[in-house]
């Protein structure tokens, strides 16, 4: 079975710091995606990664950035934190042929 | 642009009754759907996927259509358990890249 791991499932933060989301899976997947999940809106996609290095801009990229250095570790990175960036933020892999695989989600919250 | 739309947002069912949960999409060109279930607070779980060839996928209790033309799909679940409590959502693939568009979602209760 596939395995996509978020290394945190609560994170607390302060308005303006620096946050890095981690996101790693086990299947040598090449496509790896962000969404954020806030009520009302649904699944939102932040960027996503077709290869190592490699990155492209979802529907809603502002204040977001991205990292992928190895194929297995897709990381979102919160420049400059806002209250407006508190949400669920969901990590997701997919090999070709088969179902999207998410992560459990790492809720943010910050203040 | 693709929107999605899933009507009822909210279902509550008595044990044993079949579940039916609707999912729309504005265009036809889509490459897949699929559908999703997600325990609260946690990410979610494929259930189903349909190819844009395929009219429907069957998985156990969960039956999934798809009709292009007219833009729908709907998720069947026969038999409700209390551990069919949850959220469902749909998402179609709007070219072959995996960049799905998702639904808001179904939140289902099914009373004991």
């Amino acid at each position: 079975d596939v395995k996509v791991t978020q290394s945190s499932r609560y994170l607390v933060k302060r308005t303006g710091e620096k946050v890095f989301l981690e996101c790693v899976q086990d299947m040598d997947h090449e496509n790896m995606f962000w969404y954020r999940q806030d009520p009302g809106l649904g699944l939102r996609l932040i960027y996503f990664s077709y290869d190592v290095k490699m990155k492209e801009k979802g529907d809603i990229p502002e204040g977001y950035s991205v990292s992928r250095e190895k194929k297995e570790r897709f990381s979102l990175i919160l420049e400059s934190a806002s209250t407006n960036q508190t949400s669920m933020y969901l990590c997701a892999s997919y090999g070709g042929y088969e179902p999207l695989h998410f992560g459990n989600g790492t809720r943010l919250t910050v203040t | 642009k693709q929107e999605v739309t899933q009507i009822p947002a909210a279902l509550s069912v008595p044990e044993g009754e079949n579940l039916v949960l609707n999912c729309s999409f504005t265009d036809s060109a889509i490459y897949n759907l699929q559908w999703f279930r997600q325990d609260p607070g946690k990410g979610l779980t494929s259930l189903l996927l349909i190819q844009s060839s395929q009219r429907e996928q069957t998985s156990g209790r969960l039956n999934a259509s798809l009709d292009k033309s007219s833009g729908r799909s709907t998720l069947y679940i026969a038999a409700s358990q209390p551990g069919d409590s949850a959220t469902y959502l749909c998402a179609v693939d709007r070219s072959d890249d995996y960049k799905l568009s998702f639904g808001a979602g179904t939140t289902v209760t099914v009373r004991a």
